[in-house]
């Protein structure tokens, strides 16, 4: 199985900062046929479910703001959020589906400081 | 809109089963797959399986092989998971999603406990 690492396990972030999460995967993720790398981003709000980000490790998914980046190939990839909102205070998780079983991070806690 | 509900919080004791369903609206049901994911308390996201509503093609995780059965009603535009002789550390909510890649949109989640 490809293993996904995020880090931080936790981060704050002052209101407007930049706050940068990171994961990292036990093999590449890029598709060398398609140049894609097969990497999502996801949100997580409380008791709520999960909601997707970004897919194919850049691209957003609609109707989610532009403060939200996505970057990175290979096996190292990060989420950017240019300027943090309250509303932004979550569990954020790195997906990899390059193979079955699609694994995720363990999540990064984002607060505000 | 995209919808996906599923069914309500279910107890039950070690060694039992439970089928959770999936019901899709607001899109072709047989054009997207359906993928089972779940979350035990307070810990991380756990893919499940999924399967293609088009042609019933089915992948399951490998620790689960053998206990999980992922199947759809294509009348109803549902989705169901089953997952037998259920032990203590299968407590969760589990949460179906739209899609084989990436996941959107999620149900809302359904509470399994797992208690003797």
């Amino acid at each position: 199985d490809i293993v996904m690492t995020q880090s931080p396990d936790s981060l704050a972030v002052s209101l407007g900062e930049r706050a940068t999460i990171n994961c990292k995967s036990s093999q590449s993720v890029l598709y060398n046929s398609n140049n894609e790398n097969y990497l999502a981003w996801y949100q997580q709000k409380g008791r709520q479910p999960p909601k997707l980000l970004i897919y194919w490790a850049s691209t957003r998914e609609s109707g989610v703001p532009d403060r939200f980046t996505g970057s990175g190939s290979g096996t190292d990839f990060s989420l950017t959020i240019s300027s943090l909102q309250a509303e932004d205070v979550a569990v954020y998780y790195c997906q990899q589906y390059y193979t079955t079983p699609h694994t995720f991070g363990q999540g990064t806690k984002l607060e505000i400081k | 809109q995209v919808h996906l509900v599923q069914s309500g919080a279910e107890v039950k004791k070690p060694g039992a089963s439970v089928k959770v369903s999936c019901k899709a609206s607001g899109y072709t049901f047989n054009t997207y797959g359906i993928t089972w994911v779940r979350q035990a308390p307070g810990h991380g996201l756990e893919w499940m399986g999924w399967i293609s509503p088009y042609n019933a093609n089915t992948n399951y995780a490998q620790k689960l092989q053998g206990r999980v059965t992922i199947t759809t009603d294509t009348s109803t535009s549902t989705a169901y998971m089953e997952l037998r002789s259920l032990r203590s550390d299968d407590t969760a909510v589990y949460y179906c999603a739209r899609g084989a890649k990436w996941f959107a949109p999620w149900g809302q989640g359904t509470l399994v406990t797992v208690s003797s």
